[in-house]
């Protein structure tokens, strides 16, 4: 079956410093790949996504690109801000499955 | 427009009681999903709805879990009689179509002692 690794946090940085969250997943055929984000006290919301192979999804200095010869999407920001604090979900739908199968989640904290 | 409500925000109850959890969509989002997560865990799916249709409820994990979605507007989802492991936090999700963005709700976090 289809499953998503993200890596585990919390994860705490500094304003300004680099961001890499990894993720790697497991599916069968050309799944497409997200990431959701949740701040504090607000639903889920779609960061970005990645529908096939080499394609690079970005968002608000977000970006992540779907590498299939390494099963990964890893995000990435090359300078994260207080606001990015926030729980990040790394996702996929696969094929014509359109449930989609979430990693456990990384909590960012950014500090001033 | 208003985005996808859910209702309680919080909900505390002790085990063998019962908990009703209700989800408005996105008007005229005829995709209605519930997700849930464990605390720790992944975010699982429970149930999709497409108007008052279930179409799919592979992930409802036992009989004691009952979703509606009466007219096809807003769903509930009830938990009966409540056990220590449906602690975490319910989601629910729409869509115009399937296989859409998906537009989340804050979630119900869910406490049984």
């Amino acid at each position: 079956g289809n499953s998503v690794t993200q890596m585990e946090g919390p994860v705490t940085l500094s304003e300004e410093a680099f961001l890499t969250i990894n993720c790697t997943y497991t599916a069968t055929g050309y799944p497409s790949l997200f990431w959701y984000v949740q701040y504090p006290g607000e639903g889920l919301q779609l960061l970005l996504k990645a529908t096939k192979a080499d394609d690079k999804g970005s968002n608000k200095g977000f970006e992540a690109t779907y590498r299939k010869e390494t099963t990964s999407f890893h995000l990435e920001k090359g300078s994260v801000q207080v606001s990015d604090s926030a729980v990040y979900f790394c996702a996929l739908s696969g094929g014509s499955n359109y449930k989609l199968t979430f990693g456990k989640g990384t909590l960012l904290t950014v500090n001033p | 427009e208003a985005g996808v409500t859910q209702f309680p925000s919080h909900s505390v109850i002790e085990k063998g009681q019962t908990v009703t959890l209700r989800c408005d969509p996105i008007s005229g989002h005829d995709n209605l999903y519930w997700y849930r997560r464990v605390m720790g865990k992944e975010i699982k799916f429970l149930l999709h709805f497409v108007k008052e249709s279930k179409q799919d409820e592979s992930g409802m994990p036992n009989n004691r879990f009952l979703a509606e979605r009466t007219g096809g507007t807003y769903s509930t989802l009830k938990v009966q009689p409540a056990e220590l492991e449906d602690s975490g936090v319910y989601f629910c999700a729409s869509s115009p179509r399937v296989a859409g963005e998906l537009f989340f709700g804050e979630g119900s976090r869910l406490t049984v002692l």
